[in-house]
Parts: C-alpha cells; sequence; structure tokens
C-alpha cells in the first residue's frame, strides 16, 4: 500500500506570491489534516477535511485554506507568502472508522521556503 | 482548547541508559495519546500509541504510561541506542475534535555511543 504522498517536495517563493500544495492520503483513508512545522512552533495543526469536508480548523489567518476532493486527496493554498511562512507543511492520513482506532499517518512534507 | 506540553526539550542519555519524556493535557476528554518519532529530513512516525481506557502500554523497549487524573502521559525507553536519537513527540486527541492533534513541542533526544 502506497504511504501518504505530498508534491512537490520543495518550493521557493517570494513574498506576496501564493502557493498550493498536494496531499494524497492512502488509499481508503478519507481523512485528510494538515500541520506546519518550523523549528521555533513545533507543529501546529491547520484543517482537517474529511469527505470533502473541512471538519476542524486551527488557529491561522484566512491566507491558509484548503480542499479535498471526491478521491479524497487534498490542496492547501497559502495566499500572499510572507517571510514567516517558510516551513516543512505535513499532510496526515488517518483511517475510516470512528472512536479510537485513529491513527495518523505522515507525508514526507512539503518543504516551502519563502524569499 | 486543548493544549500539550512536553518536557524536557533536550534529553541526553548514555547509551544503554533510559529516557524518560513527559507531557501533560488539559482536556479530560482527549481520549487518544500517540507518539512520534521524527528523525532528521524524515517524517513523523508513529512509535506507540495509548488510549485512555489502559494505563500503560509496552512495545518492547519503549513504553507509555497515563493518568488520566493527572492529565499526564509519559514515554520510556530502556537500553537506548545511537539510533534511538531524534526528536520525539508526544500529542493528544480529544473525542469531539475528529482527527485533530494537538502536539507537544517535541523532545530532542541524543543517545551518546
Amino acid at each position: 500500500k502506497a504511504g501518504v504522498t505530498q508534491t512537490p517536495r520543495y518550493l521557493i517563493k517570494t513574498r506576496g506570491q501564493q502557493v498550493t500544495l498536494s496531499c494524497s492520503p492512502i488509499s481508503g483513508h478519507r481523512s485528510v489534516s494538515w500541520y506546519q512545522q518550523t523549528p521555533g512552533q513545533g507543529l501546529q495543526f491547520l484543517f482537517e477535511y474529511f469527505s470533502e469536508t473541512q471538519r476542524n480548523k486551527g488557529n491561522f489567518p484566512g491566507r491558509f485554506s484548503g480542499r479535498q476532493f471526491s478521491n479524497s486527496r487534498s490542496e492547501m493554498n497559502v495566499s500572499t507568502l510572507e517571510l514567516g511562512d517558510s516551513a516543512l507543511y505535513l499532510c496526515a492520513s488517518s483511517p475510516p472508522g470512528t472512536g479510537m482506532n485513529t491513527e495518523a499517518f505522515f507525508g514526507q512534507g512539503t518543504r516551502l521556503t519563502v524569499v | 482548547g486543548e493544549n500539550v506540553e512536553q518536557h524536557p526539550s533536550t534529553l541526553s542519555v548514555q547509551e544503554g541508559d533510559s529516557a524518560v519524556i513527559k507531557c501533560t493535557y488539559s482536556d479530560s476528554a482527549s481520549n487518544y495519546f500517540p507518539w512520534y518519532k521524527q528523525e532528521l529530513g524524515k517524517r513523523p512516525q508513529l512509535i506507540i500509541d495509548i488510549r485512555s481506557n489502559v494505563g500503560e502500554k509496552k512495545d518492547q523497549r519503549i513504553a507509555v504510561t497515563l493518568n488520566k487524573t493527572a492529565k499526564h502521559f509519559s514515554l520510556h525507553i530502556t537500553e537506548t541506542q545511537p539510533e534511538d536519537s531524534a526528536v520525539y513527540f508526544c500529542a493528544a486527541r480529544g473525542k469531539r475534535a475528529g482527527n485533530m492533534l494537538t502536539f507537544g513541542g517535541g523532545t530532542r533526544l541524543m543517545v551518546k555511543p
């Protein structure tokens, strides 16, 4: 079974630009979550999508948005990039089911550098 | 919302010694507590998890304990090896929070040969 795939792996953008990152979950997983990882702030939750609906949202400005497609693939978009958006963006997918059996599997991440 | 604190932020041990990392959480409704290991340049990988209906879980050299009353949980690594060197993250998930995980700040573990 293929793991969680994120593209691209590396990205360099200029301040003010916008960027779209992609995440393909493990086959059969319907929940996709996004996290921002920085040296100073650790792993911060951005949002979670389940069956094309945003189920949870973290404390990030409206410049950060996402969506999920019917095949469970997800994209996140950051508009008007700022230097502070430089980070590793990780997505995680979780198997279907409710209750306690919800392990999260991470992709390798997209390293975004804003210059 | 949930808040998870993790200590220490760095931990250095001699090979063969034990390492203990502690986390506290704020939401008494949280019911799932995973631990992730992240090696340099790699993705976080689940090493062990515990659910709120058990107090302890062990997997070879790794164990996790949970104290629901005090709202804290700990990772114990025995007989540490150089390949245990990595950043370890604890996390908590609440029953009403979908699959959202709230992470601790991470612990950089260094095992000296």
